[in-house]
């Protein structure tokens, strides 16, 4: 088993740019939630997707947008990358009412 | 104020000492606790997951709730060097069980 998987590992982005991230949930799960850490903090939960649907959302600016797959995979996309954007990106996957499994994260800097 | 706190540490102690990490929450709706340790640079990955008020044990590993007091707690036995990682509580509701809260994390060091 794989487990969750996202890609890429780092990126390095300009102010103003846009960027997508992927995630592959862990095998059998069909729910998958993106969450924002930056440095020396806890983990914010951006937005979950269920059935191709968000189904809820953090408290985060429009310009954070994502996607669910048929085949359960996702992306989150963020439009004008500002400095604070840059963080560790991480992508949660669970079957319902089970708990929580984390990928690696994507590292996102912005310059 | 915070829905959930955590003790930033850092926190040191010496290999085979009991390590006692906490927090404390402010939404009585959360009934779902769960720690998760994090490696630097690396994913949070899942220690303990319980369900409402007690104990759980796992090897050297006991979560504790005590949901009349708001606060939980993560006990390590015999504390290794590689125990040596960020620990972070989270807690969910029935209602937001998709969303997760964390605290800010505490930063561990288990020294040889």
């Amino acid at each position: 088993d794989a487990g969750v998987t996202q890609s890429p590992t780092h990126l390095i982005k300009t102010r103003g740019q846009q960027v997508t991230l992927r995630c592959s949930p862990k095998s059998g799960h069909d729910t998958v939630s993106w969450y924002q850490q930056a440095l020396g903090q806890g983990p914010q939960f951006i937005f979950q997707y269920y059935e191709e649907e968000e189904r809820q959302r953090g408290n985060f600016p429009d310009r954070f947008s994502g996607h669910q797959f048929p085949n359960y995979s996702s992306e989150l996309n963020v439009n004008a990358l500002l400095l604070g954007d840059s963080a560790l990106y991480l992508c949660a996957s669970r079957r319902q009412g089970t708990e929580a499994f984390f990928g690696q994260g994507t590292r996102l800097t912005v310059v | 104020q915070k829905e959930v706190e955590q003790d930033p540490g850092p926190l040191s102690v010496p290999e085979g000492a009991i390590v006692s990490l906490n927090c404390t929450y402010s939404n009585s709706a959360f009934q779902y606790f769960m720690w998760y340790r994090q490696y630097s640079r690396k994913g949070p990955e899942l220690l303990m997951y319980t369900y409402s008020s007690g104990n759980k044990e796992d090897g050297r590993f006991t979560a504790q709730v005590d949901k009349s007091s708001k606060y939980i707690s993560l006990f390590i036995r015999d504390s290794q060097p590689s125990d040596s990682a960020t620990y972070l509580c989270a807690m969910s509701s029935p209602q937001g069980a998709q969303k997760l809260v964390f605290g800010q994390g505490t930063r561990l060091t288990i020294n040889p």
